[in-house]
């Protein structure tokens, strides 16, 4: 129980572009998402926490109208890059928790995406 | 604001041999989780171990368990008979309320030896 699934798993986008990201739990009510990102070699930096239907709330010095988070249901979010460029290659990684759970302090993690922009 | 240190960027083991990664952190809660997180190459992040600070007993899973200093707001892990499938980084990781954020260390590379 209690996974989480991310896609996709790579992409490649042009410089400029925008791609989407999606998060999903899969049998669970997930009704709060976090995503992080991580560089190599480098621990996991919170980008931002969602709670589903709400807006999400942004870390310091994330730009919330690069990164949009969208948390329409208790299944799935999203992470849209928008005008990627390549500083914004790294690995985005989205973890869930059920606040309602039997384990609500508990993050379950999706497997990450590798996000390479050129 | 949480902080959560460790201080080991590096460590190796030989195989079945035990291995210890430190962590120490910082918190002005009386109530938190402490954590320590598996990445393996695939990079999907695999709890290990988890720690209620309100619990004094240390907690155990198998051949992992972690010495739980509160007062000193130290919270290593210990890996007995190593294994080559431990290799991985190693991330502590603490969290100050239920479900609230994790903060994480900035990970202990482990390298097992055969």
């Amino acid at each position: 129980g209690a996974v989480v699934s991310q896609h996709p798993s790579r992409v490649i986008c042009k410089s400029g572009t925008s791609v989407k990201i999606e998060c999903r739990s899969l049998d669970f009510q997930a009704t709060t998402m976090f995503w992080y990102r991580q560089f190599p070699k480098q621990s996991l930096m919170l980008m931002a926490t969602s709670n589903e239907g709400s807006k999400a709330t942004y870390e310091q010095g994330v730009e919330k109208d690069k990164f949009l988070i969208n948390h329409a249901s208790l299944t799935l979010s999203t992470l849209t890059v928008t005008s990627a460029h390549p500083e914004d290659s790294s690995f985005y990684i989205c973890s869930a928790r059920d606040r309602w759970g039997a384990k609500p302090y508990e993050q379950y993690f999706g497997p990450g995406t590798r996000l390479t922009v050129t | 604001a949480q902080t959560v240190t460790q201080s080991q960027p590096e460590m190796s083991v030989q195989e079945a041999e035990t291995v210890t990664l430190s962590c120490t952190y910082d918190t002005s809660e009386s109530d938190y989780y402490l954590f320590w997180y598996k990445q393996p190459p695939s990079r999907q992040m695999i709890l290990v171990i988890r720690q209620e600070a309100y619990k004094q007993q240390n907690a155990t899973e198998n051949r992992f368990s972690v010495n739980f200093q509160k007062a000193a707001k130290s919270f290593s892990l210990k890996i007995s008979d190593s294994q080559l499938g431990d290799a991985a980084m190693y991330f502590c990781a603490s969290q100050e309320t239920s479900g609230s954020r994790l903060t994480f260390g900035e990970g202990t590379q482990l390298t097992v030896n055969p």
